[in-house]
């Protein structure tokens, strides 16, 4: 059973702060990771992806993949109110259907 | 940009009801997904489809089925409508392979 987990939270962060966002999958042969973002009663939208070991930037989020240690990060720099809102992580082995976790829900207090 | 289209935002239906969800995206994907979504629950996948005419199930099949009949268009059927599932529906589409999946706005359903 291929598994991705995440840390429900709340993780509650100040505004201005960075947000850490952890995600562990099980499947070795995942190949692409995403980061989503879901504000409530909404549906998810995609914020990064990444392939490959070490960092990827944009703007004020970074993801980070270590596939020997079979885990993927979100750092979220100069932390918003409207970051807050619950962020999935959903990882790919191939032409599968993406594992997605329960997702973390981030509170960033004003 | 992709554009995945549902055909509900929001639905209330009788229990025992044949229910449509109707999904479009108009990027020529070929894979295409259908979700619900459950409070503590996160996303389960119920049918997938990764051609036209294709089918697979996904974790939670029972109770539903699926059509696509067109490429861009994938309906997710409830053939009988049961209070439990009562639920947020996504639908979702990508390329293929290990590529970005898009979802749509999802159909919110509250079955009676």
């Amino acid at each position: 059973q291929k598994e991705v987990e995440q840390n429900s939270g709340p993780l509650s962060v100040p505004e201005g702060a960075i947000a850490s966002l952890n995600c562990t999958y099980s499947d070795r042969g995942s190949q692409s990771f995403f980061w989503y973002r879901q504000y409530s009663g909404k549906s998810p939208e995609l914020i990064m992806s990444i392939y490959s070991n070490g960092d990827k930037e944009d703007g004020r989020f970074t993801a980070q993949l270590n596939k020997a240690s079979q885990y993927v990060s979100l750092l979220i720099r100069d932390s918003q109110p409207s970051d807050s809102a619950t962020y999935l992580c959903a990882v790919n082995a191939g032409n599968t259907p993406l594992v997605f976790g329960k997702g973390t829900r981030l509170s960033v207090i004003a | 940009d992709v554009k995945v289209t549902q055909s509900s935002r929001y639905l209330v239906k009788r229990t025992g009801e044949k229910v449509f969800l109707e999904c479009v995206q108009d990027m020529d994907h070929e894979n295409m997904f259908w979700y619900r979504q459950d409070p503590g629950l996160g996303l389960r996948l119920i049918y997938f489809s990764y051609d036209v005419k294709m089918k697979e199930k996904g974790d939670i099949p029972e109770g539903y089925s699926v059509s696509r009949e067109k490429k861009e268009r994938f309906s997710l059927i409830l053939e009988s409508a049961s209070t439990n599932q009562t639920s947020m529906y996504l639908c979702a589409s990508r390329t293929g392979g290990p590529e970005t999946q898009y979802f749509g706005p999802g159909t919110r359903l509250l079955v009676l």
